[in-house]
């Protein structure tokens, strides 16, 4: 079974780093980019970037550039979504997804179960 | 940056009838790359329609994507329970690739 699996939800505090991951199985990790898309508490969905986990080839959306970094390691099958210094404007819940055709860029069929990042103080 | 409106934002209706909801975007989307989302309550979103008009794999044939260019829909022919939810249209053409702010069906 193809699927994504996301690390657990997080409770952080302001100018905390934060590192979470989303795992891939059941399909050649290396061969298909991953994304991750941001979901605000009752709002819509926001694309964040994209990473090609083969070159670690990475594009962002202007609005997250600068802001998050995209990486992967693909000796494990994982991507990660990180931030070296939280604000509050940054919970909330996070999808990592994987396009419908290798190598390529399309519409997103395989979603991972999303990881909730709260930040309080 | 391409800007996806869809309006309205909530559209009610009762169970067996037909939905159309839009999807207008502020510049031609190329190769007709867009794509429909159902997201309900707690869960992730789930891929309906891509390339404008395919079905993915799994979806009812009640569901149908129609458009090119700048204006797009979905269509729910007969809305069924399990149809109630929050649809997004997005666009993988060009990036950064942008997703409508969504339209909730919800029960008349």
């Amino acid at each position: 079974e193809v699927q994504l699996v996301q690390s657990g939800a997080e409770l952080k505090k302001p100018g905390e780093s934060l590192k979470i991951s989303c795992k891939g199985s059941g399909y050649s990790f290396t061969t298909y980019w991953i994304a991750w898309v941001r979901q605000m508490p009752g709002k819509g969905l926001e694309w964040m970037g994209i990473i090609y986990p083969g070159d670690s080839d990475t594009r962002y959306s202007p609005s997250f550039q600068g802001q998050v970094t995209i990486s992967a390691d693909k000796s494990i099958n994982t991507a990660y979504l990180q931030w070296s210094s939280l604000k509050a404007a940054d919970t909330a819940m996070y999808y990592c997804a994987r396009p419908t055709i290798m190598g390529g860029f399309d519409a997103f069929d395989i979603w991972g179960q999303g990881t909730m990042v709260t930040v309080s103080a | 940056e391409i800007v996806l409106t869809q309006s309205p934002g909530t559209l009610s209706f009762s169970p067996g009838e037909r939905a159309t909801l839009s999807c207008r975007a502020s510049q031609s989307v190329r190769s007709s790359y867009l794509a429909w989302y159902q997201q309900k309550p707690g869960q992730a979103p789930r891929l309906l329609i891509y390339g404008a008009s395919s079905r993915a794999t799994g979806i009812p044939d009640r569901f149908s994507g129609s458009g090119s260019g700048t204006d797009f829909a979905l269509t729910i022919s007969r809305l069924e329970p399990e149809d109630f939810a929050v649809y997004y249209c997005q666009q993988y053409g060009s990036s950064p690739w942008t997703f409508g702010q969504g339209t909730k069906v919800e029960i008349k």
